[in-house]
């Protein structure tokens, strides 16, 4: 079965540093994979997906994100942080029927 | 860009009534939605999957004549709560698909609260 993990509940994150959110997938077959960004008590905005092609994929607000074949990885990834990039983060693998298979999300606070 | 609209965005109702959350694909045709149900601090939980014009397919544990859905066109999904519980009170995302490999793009939500 297709599975998600998101190792870490929570990433603190100093304003201007770069962040890091962890992503490991485990699929059979190529992965479709996605990052998707929820504000509080707001629906989920797509950030970037992984198809196929380079695995340096960039995204929206700045975000990119490296796949990582070997290490079945897709972390989230930006060079400086601003403090309006606190939210709630999810890592998904799509299923062929759309369906995606959610992590259980990662809460990042950028502190000013 | 794809926008799906959800409404409404915030409802209060009280024990033992209906209610009804529409999500609408703005600016493009999805035979299928999906619609979640978010705890806070949690990920999101699948409750079914919506296909135009055929009945919905529901996960486990997810209670089909609770929550109703009906997906009458291509553009509209609609999920009713009938007769709610406080037990029901969370966050409704629902999400479509614009075409394949396409992203799925996500309504903003509605927060139900049953009192």
């Amino acid at each position: 079965a297709q599975s998600v993990a998101q190792p870490e509940d929570q990433v603190n994150v100093a304003e201007g540093n770069p962040l890091t959110v962890k992503c490991t997938y485990s699929v059979s077959g190529n992965p479709y994979l996605f990052w998707y960004v929820q504000y509080p008590n707001r629906g989920l905005q797509f950030l970037l997906k992984y198809i196929t092609g380079d695995n340096l994929v960039k995204g929206s607000y700045g975000f990119e994100a490296e796949f990582n074949k070997s290490q079945t990885s897709f972390h989230l990834k930006k060079p400086s942080a601003l403090v309006s990039d606190s939210a709630l983060y999810f890592c998904a693998v799509r299923e062929s029927n759309y369906q995606l298979i959610w992590g259980a999300g990662t809460k990042l606070i950028i502190k000013p | 860009g794809a926008v799906v609209s959800q409404h409404p965005s915030r409802v209060i109702c009280k024990s033992g009534t209906s209610v009804k959350i529409e999500c609408r694909s703005l600016d493009f045709q999805a035979t299928t939605m999906f619609w979640y149900r978010q705890f806070p601090k949690q990920s999101l939980m699948l409750m079914a999957t919506s296909n135009e014009g055929s009945k919905a397919t529901y996960e486990q544990g997810v209670e089909k004549d609770k929550f109703l859905i009906n997906h009458a066109s291509l553009t509209l999904s609609t999920l009713t709560v009938t007769s709610a519980h406080p037990e029901d009170s969370s966050f409704y995302i629902c999400s479509a698909a614009g075409g394949s490999n396409s992203p799925l793009h996500f309504g903003n939500g509605t927060r139900l609260t049953v009192t």
